[in-house]
């Protein structure tokens, strides 16, 4: 049972490269987020997906755009990555009001 | 307006004593109230759950919650080295949105 599995785990761009970040769970759950953190902010939430088929924003969704491409799945897309985008970047799933569940996360570099 | 608030710390108990987490919130709506552990470099995990008002217990973990004056506490029992990460607090406010995290304590436990 791997339960929020995230790809890749490091990735270094360049100045506006775009790039995929794949997050998938295998615990059935309709809810999904991506989260970031930088130091001294905490867990900040971008986008999150309260079921299949829906997305909505978080509190710092600019730069970004997400895709629930299926229950198990839901991706993070930096289509022109800004420097200001370097952070580590979580992906979480849940059930409801169930707490939430975190993948290992994607630590990001934009040079 | 949705906050959970958190001491950032750094909280430095010696090892064997007590390390008492606080957390308050702002909507006496709230129903779900979670702990995370966060060793540096790594993802949240999950340390502690409570709904209703009063003390759950969990091996050396207590979690405490007091829904009148909007707090939730996590006390750390004979504190080891190992319990030396930074501690989220996460509400569940009403309505279907997702958990507000607190931005964390940092507890350090010295040998």
């Amino acid at each position: 049972n791997a339960g929020v599995t995230q790809t890749p785990k490091f990735q270094v761009l360049k100045t506006g490269q775009s790039m995929t970040l794949q997050c998938a769970q295998d615990m059935n759950h309709n809810s999904m987020y991506w989260y970031r953190q930088d130091p001294g902010m905490g867990l900040r939430l971008i986008y999150y997906s309260a079921s299949e088929g829906t997305t909505d924003k978080g509190e710092v969704p600019n730069g970004y755009n997400v895709s629930r491409l299926n229950k198990r799945e839901f991706s993070l897309r930096l289509e022109s990555a800004a420097p200001s985008q370097t952070s580590v970047y979580f992906c979480a799933s849940s059930d409801g009001s169930q707490p939430q569940h975190f993948g290992d996360g994607t630590r990001l570099s934009i040079l | 307006q949705k906050e959970v608030e958190q001491n950032s710390g750094p909280l430095s108990v010696p090892e064997g004593a007590i390390a008492s987490l606080n957390c308050t919130y702002s909507d006496r709506g709230s129903q779900s109230f979670f702990w995370y552990r966060q060793y540096s470099g790594k993802s949240p995990e999950l340390i502690m759950s409570i709904y209703s008002n009063g003390d759950k217990e969990d091996g050396r973990f207590t979690a405490q919650l007091n829904k009148a004056s909007q707090y939730v506490s996590l006390l750390i029992r004979d504190s080891q080295p190992s319990d030396s990460a930074t501690y989220l607090c996460a509400v569940n406010y009403p309505g279907n949105t997702p958990l507000v995290f607190g931005k964390g304590t940092r507890l350090s436990v010295i040998a």
